[in-house]
């Protein structure tokens, strides 16, 4: 089954300390992103990767950081988690950027920073 | 001013009743348009793209209208199960790595 998978799907973790959230596919797309969920503020791009070895900034890049080593996978990195990073993630992948596919997104990653 | 807007609703309607959402946006260079579906607590999952000349799936029916920068969305003999978030996405011709995603309108099927 194509598909865009995510773990873990809830995490409580304390301020400071160092998470990652895997993000994995195997429709073989080039395009791959991150987006961050709030209330009353939709969704919004953290990163987003071209392709292997291709990483840029979305629109709230402060406080993440991504890695796109093999084409399949996409980890969002928190290096010291603060509170208001508490939001739900999705990793989202698309046959290339542009594409008129559209994305295919994961189940989400519901983060608690206490 | 946001790159998508849409109205947040809800939009309470009865079963069978037609309702149709509208989304503007901001670029005009704007080349690839969608719509989603988010259930609540879940992830968005794409119902359908918009092209230049409309198209229609089923009981929906996407609409693009370039000169005034929007696109709409229209649902017809509305079910129960169509009671979610409807997400207005647009792609930039100049900047395609990007996806713009407005806020969401809300649509609550009431039996």
């Amino acid at each position: 089954e194509a598909q865009v998978t995510q773990n873990p799907r809830y995490l409580i973790t304390v301020t400071g300390k160092k998470l990652t959230v895997t993000c994995s596919q195997n429709m073989n797309h080039e395009y791959m992103s991150w987006y961050r969920q709030d209330p009353g503020l939709g969704l919004r791009q953290i990163y987003y990767s071209m392709n292997v070895e291709v990483t840029d900034k979305g629109d709230v890049p402060e406080g993440y950081k991504v890695s796109r080593k093999e084409k399949r996978n996409f980890p969002l990195i928190l290096e010291s988690p603060s509170p208001n990073q508490t939001s739900l993630y999705f990793c989202a992948s698309s046959l290339y950027g542009g594409s008129d596919y559209g994305y295919t997104f994961g189940s989400g990653t519901r983060l608690t920073v206490v | 001013r946001k790159e998508v807007e849409q109205d947040p609703g809800p939009f309470n309607v009865p079963e069978g009743a037609t309702v149709a959402f509208n989304c503007t946006y901001s670029n005009s260079a704007s080349q690839s348009f969608f719509w989603y579906r988010q259930d609540c607590r879940k992830e968005p999952k794409l119902l359908m793209s918009v092209y230049s000349s409309g198209n229609e799936d089923g009981r929906f029916t996407a609409q693009l209208n370039r000169a005034s920068q929007y696109i709409s969305l229209l649902i017809r003999d509305s079910k129960l199960s169509d009671s979610a978030t409807y997400l207005c996405v647009v792609n930039s011709l100049y900047n395609f790595n990007k996806f713009y995603f407005g806020s969401g309108t809300k649509l609550n099927v009431k039996p």
